[in-house]
């Protein structure tokens, strides 16, 4: 079974400047996560869907973030502008389903991104 | 959100059997206590999830006592491959959260 597939790896941008990152989840997973994940820490949650539709952004920042899931599969994660402190690991995750408790989170291998 | 509290390291050998502890006094009933592995450079990695009592499977153990605000992740004769952090998440799928996890280092 593949996995979750994220691009670019690696990613370095000066601030101001606009960044996109792209995930394709395990196939036929309703659930997908975005998660920021800066060094020495814990991933925070940034975004879930479930298929095209967003279930919790609430720790978003609107201003310069957004995420979308087009079709209930692949989806994007976009920042602009971008700002010192974006730098970081954004990690894409799927689960199956948004059920509780068993819905174990599958991750990607995460875009580091750096900001000048 | 029922928060959690665990070791910042642990230190082990190789052979060694590791208990990491976590604390989740808030834990709310319909909550379940899962475990993630993450190793440098890649993406959290799940390990074992338990609702009460114990669980085992292939790589770990989870103990959970019957008061729920408390479990054990037992991982035995650890390598040290097993060198990574572990993150004890409580609640259900979208109310997960990760805290800062615990670094464990295995030594030979």
């Amino acid at each position: 079974e593949a996995g979750v597939a994220q691009s670019p790896r690696y990613k370095i941008i000066e601030k101001r400047q606009s960044v996109a990152f792209w995930c394709n989840p395990i196939s036929g997973h309703a659930t997908l996560y975005w998660y920021q994940q800066i060094l020495g820490q814990g991933p925070k949650l940034l975004i879930q869907f479930q298929n095209n539709g967003v279930v919790d952004d609430s720790q978003l920042p609107k201003d310069r973030f957004s995420a979308e899931r087009l079709k209930g599969v692949d989806s994007t994660l976009k920042i602009q502008p971008a700002k010192l402190e974006d730098s970081a690991v954004y990690l894409c995750a799927s689960s199956l389903a948004g059920g509780p408790g068993t819905d174990t989170q599958y991750f990607g291998p995460g875009t580091r991104l750096t900001v000048l | 959100l029922a928060k959690t509290t665990q070791p910042i390291s642990m230190d082990s050998y190789e052979g060694q059997e590791v208990n990491i502890t976590c604390s989740h006094n808030n834990i709310a009933t319909n909550d379940y206590i899962t475990w993630y592995q993450q190793f440098p450079s890649q993406g959290p990695r799940f390990i074992i999830q338990g609702y009460k009592t114990k669980v085992t499977n292939e790589v770990a153990s989870l103990f959970i006592p019957a008061d729920r605000k408390s479990s054990t992740l037992s991982l035995p004769r650890v390598s040290l491959s097993d060198t990574a952090v572990y993150y004890c998440l409580v609640g259900i799928y979208s109310t997960l959260t990760f805290g800062k996890g615990t670094m464990l280092l295995v030594s030979p």
